[in-house]
């Protein structure tokens, strides 16, 4: 069965510092790869997929990932953030043959602070 | 577009009651699914649908029915509440049933006592 681990389950950062979400997947299969952000109280929101082609995965609100086959990573980076980016962040993973059953890391708290 | 629309927001159950949470999305998406959250646990896939009249199980779909007889209307169903039911329940749509974005509701939170 198809597993996603997030690294640390807290990452606290000042702001305008870089960021880096780790994200691991299990399976070498052919796989669909997504980050979504949940704001306090509310439901999920796509920052970002990795489907096929370029390796390197640009999202909304300057987030990027980069997906590594070999490594089975797909990590979540932001150059600078903000306070605004405090928020959860949750790295999915999709089989393709499986259609949209996504599976769901444990989530990494992104604390930004002044 | 309202989007994926979910009801009620927030429900308290005893143990053994049943009830339905509603999910509706206006997107003329083909492919719903219904996942709760747990602290610590991040979301589990609980039923899906890629289609009017077809669903099936996902990762954690005991205790739980759907049926999906409308394009737009995906309801869940707890049978006889369980305080291990005690969670938050996210419903999702996405127009296609392979890679595409799915689009999440707000969610339910449910506490069973």
């Amino acid at each position: 069965a198809q597993s996603v681990t997030q690294l640390d389950s807290q990452v606290p950062v000042f702001e305008e510092a870089p960021v880096e979400l780790r994200c691991n997947y299990s399976s070498s299969v052919s796989v669909y790869l997504f980050w979504y952000v949940q704001y306090p109280n509310q439901g999920l929101q796509l920052l970002l997929k990795y489907l096929s082609g370029s390796t390197l995965v640009k999202g909304i609100n300057g987030f990027e990932a980069e997906f590594n086959k070999s490594q089975t990573s797909f990590h979540l980076r932001k150059p600078s953030v903000h306070i605004s980016d405090t928020a959860e962040y949750f790295c999915a993973v999709s089989v393709r043959e499986y259609g949209n059953k996504l599976v769901f890391g444990a989530g990494t708290i992104l604390r930004v602070k002044s | 577009n309202a989007g994926v629309t979910q009801t009620p927001k927030f429900q308290v159950l005893k143990t053994g009651q049943s009830m339905t949470l509603q999910c509706a999305q206006d997107m003329n998406h083909e492919y719903m699914s219904w996942y709760r959250q747990d602290p610590g646990m991040g979301l589990r896939l609980i039923h899906y649908s890629v289609g009017a009249g077809i669903t099936d199980q996902g990762e954690v779909p005991n205790g739980y029915n759907v049926s999906r007889s409308t394009t737009e209307d995906f309801p869940l169903r707890l049978l006889s509440a369980a305080p291990s039911q005690t969670s938050v329940y996210f419903c999702a749509s996405s127009y296609s049933w392979q890679g595409g974005e799915q689009y999440f509701g707000p969610g339910t939170r449910l506490t069973v006592t």
